[in-house]
């Protein structure tokens, strides 16, 4: 069965250090793969997504970059983070090409900038 | 652009009852595909039940079924015999058709089963 791991659970971070959220799925090949912001008590936002290794599709522009470097891997950074950069953040993967498939869920990771 | 809206920020219902959570999304796509996400305290987003645009019968998974009214552009959920489990943060998303899985998220309905 597929799974998808995503780390750390929890981070705290000073403005202006950088960032790297890590995501990997298991026992699929190719999947579609995203990252997405969720402000408290808010929706989710998509930042980025990846339809294969190396190519990266951004949705908003932000202080956030993606990579993709291995076919599982999915990676979220930034050089310097802000204040706005905080919230919970979740990658996804899901089955290509199909838009029907529905997309799964990490477990998250709670950013904290202070 | 497509949106999709939740209009109740909050819902209780009391244990076994039964709760419906209402969506309406705008699109001028003819094909895509309608999910409720339900999002417990843990945060972990969990797939509850999913519809194609495509198709009149309405989607039941167990205790939940989605009352989907192409026409209004509404895709309500309703729970049946709410459990305390079921308390959780629930979020309707939609997704059109070849897409390459750009889901659209509403803004969320948090329910409080009671007991």
């Amino acid at each position: 069965s597929q799974t998808i791991h995503q780390w750390p659970a929890t981070l705290v971070q000073p403005v202006g250090s950088p960032l790297s959220l890590e995501c990997t799925v298991e026992g699929t090949s190719n999947p579609n793969l995203y990252w997405y912001r969720q402000a408290a008590g808010r929706g989710l936002q998509l930042l980025f997504y990846s339809v294969g290794i190396g190519q990266i599709s951004s949705e908003v522009p932000q202080n956030l970059s993606a990579s993709r470097p291995q076919d599982r891997q999915f990676i979220l950074s930034s050089k310097k983070l802000l204040l706005s950069d905080s919230g919970f953040y979740l990658c996804a993967w899901s089955v290509t090409p199909n838009s029907n498939q529905p997309q799964h869920f990490g477990d998250g990771t709670r950013l904290s900038i202070l | 652009a497509q949106t999709v809206t939740q209009s109740q920020p909050e819902m209780s219902v009391q244990e076994a009852e039964t709760v419906t959570l209402s969506c309406t999304y705008d699109t001028s796509e003819s094909n895509y595909y309608l999910f409720w996400y339900k999002q417990p305290p843990s945060r972990q987003m969990i797939l509850v039940i999913r519809q194609e645009a495509y198709k009149q019968q309405n989607a039941t998974e167990n205790r939940f079924s989605v009352n989907f009214q192409k026409a209004a552009k509404s895709f309500s959920l309703k729970i049946s015999d709410s459990q305390l489990g079921d308390t959780a943060m629930y979020f309707c998303a939609f997704i059109a058709s070849g897409n390459t899985g750009k889901l659209i998220f509403g803004q969320g309905t948090t329910l409080q089963v009671k007991p």
